[in-house]
């Protein structure tokens, strides 16, 4: 069972707002993600992070920030929300271990919808 | 928002039915799979895993099957229960092991 917890769980901002997603974990893993997703479509990555200061941009190119101040924490920020950025936010760790590879725990997702 | 990607195919069983889900992988180096399952309004739920050295485990009601020879990845659910309506992504880790690659996806309907 995963602990990995994402506030808010949904949210409604308007345009121009600047918003911060929380993310955290509890498993002391080193590695976190988040993804973007749309309803119905595939996951993208859009940040990722290989432990603290360390932070990488991922496949989907994303106007939003991280940082990886502490192990278990990793928050995602939009400094000007625009409707674009209306989607599900899911963040997600995961620690390589040699007998079960890098599995993948995932929060429950973060709904935002910018108006 | 303005979508991004593409939309996910649909499979649509009848309750008790066998479902087969596949999905075809990219990189031949990849040395571990996972499956997920995403129900509605949630995050990807963990169902089983598989490494390279293996082409098929099996779990409760759920088999994976690799093929490395075509870089195909299946998940058979026996049984299919309403319960198992949700969208389902197979994953490869290769490399670092820094990161997975998910596949596309698939929707999966149980039809009672």
């Amino acid at each position: 069972e995963a602990d990995i917890y994402q506030t808010p769980r949904y949210l409604v901002i308007g345009t121009g707002k600047k918003i911060t997603l929380e993310c955290s974990q509890t498993m002391g893993h080193d590695k976190m993600y988040w993804y973007q997703q749309d309803p119905g479509m595939e996951l993208h990555l859009i940040h990722y992070s290989y432990g603290v200061n360390s932070t990488e941009k991922g496949d989907l190119s994303s106007e939003s920030t991280v940082s990886r101040i502490r192990t278990e924490h990793f928050p995602l920020t939009l400094e000007s929300a625009r409707p674009s950025h209306t989607s599900q936010y899911l963040c997600a760790s995961s620690e390589w271990r040699q007998s079960s590879g890098n599995t993948i725990y995932f929060g429950e997702g973060s709904w935002l919808t910018v108006v | 928002g303005e979508s991004v990607g593409l939309h996910l195919p649909t499979l649509s069983v009848q309750e008790g039915d066998n479902s087969i889900i596949n999905c075809a992988y990219s990189n031949s180096a990849s040395d571990y799979f996972i499956w997920y399952k995403q129900e509605s309004g949630k995050g990807p739920q963990f169902i089983i895993d598989i490494r390279s050295n293996m082409d098929k485990r099996q779990g409760q009601r759920v088999t994976v099957l690799l093929n490395k020879t075509v870089k195909h990845l299946s998940l058979q659910i026996a049984a299919t229960q309403p319960g198992d309506s949700a969208v389902y992504f197979c994953a490869e880790n290769f490399g670092d092991g820094n990161k997975l690659v998910f596949g596309a996806g698939t929707i999966l309907r149980v039809k009672s």
